[in-house]
């Protein structure tokens, strides 16, 4: 019972560059949520943006949602090496008991 | 900081044998989860507990159960470890419906 996927499944880009990574999901949503994970670790929370924002920002990380099309996205500006992680959006299952993630999208970036 | 601890970063068990693993929040929040991640399936939920010895089923409850006899503590068991259950578990928790969650740190386990 998946509430979300990603799209990439993964992604390469040079540093400097911008990643965007996009997450569509089945349901309706109070709020989406973003999580990284680095190698082996686990899952960190990045943003949560509630269903009636549309945009929200947190240092270099933009997130957009569009609750008509059942859709959000990450967004990375100016990436660094550091960057290179798994990203997962994670949304309520219908009972709204528990987070449900998507598959994810691995990033790499290269210096 | 608040944490959420699991007790092994890396186990590996006999097939057949009962498998605990546990998990530890220091935020006094109500919820608290398993999740197992596989490549390629990203993560499952196994069960979840909103109270003490209170659980509700995740998604792949088979051949898993759990105990949450205290707030802080939540176990996962693996009653007879078979090979198809070598996977990462993650465990986490949250203080409310709408909060994000927090996740320890992992636990790759090896069912040989």
């Amino acid at each position: 019972s998946q509430q979300g996927e990603e799209d990439p499944q993964a992604l390469s880009i040079q540093e400097g560059e911008n990643a965007t990574m996009n997450c569509s999901y089945k349901t309706s949503i109070n709020n989406l949520q973003w999580y990284r994970q680095n190698s082996g670790r686990g899952l960190v929370h990045l943003i949560l943006i509630r269903s009636n924002e549309r945009e929200k920002h947190s240092g270099r990380l933009r997130v957009t949602l569009d609750t008509s099309k059942k859709s959000s996205s990450l967004l990375i500006t100016a990436s660094r090496a550091a960057d290179t992680a798994s990203y997962f959006c994670a949304a309520l299952n219908q009972a709204g008991t528990a987070l449900i993630f998507g598959k994810g999208t691995t990033l790499s970036v290269s210096s | 900081d608040v944490k959420v601890t699991q007790s092994s970063r890396y186990l590996v068990k006999r097939t057949g044998e009962k498998v605990f693993l546990e998990c530890v929040q220091d935020m006094d929040h109500e919820n608290m989860f398993w999740y197992r991640q596989d490549p390629g399936l990203g993560l499952r939920l196994i069960y979840f507990s909103y109270d003490v010895k209170m659980k509700e089923k995740g998604d792949i409850p088979e051949g898993y159960s759990v105990s949450r006899e205290k707030k802080e503590r939540f176990s996962l068991i693996l009653e007879s470890a078979s090979t198809n259950q070598t996977s990462m578990y993650l465990c986490a928790s949250r203080e409310g419906s709408l909060a994000r969650c927090t996740f320890g740190s992992g636990t790759r386990l090896t069912v040989v």
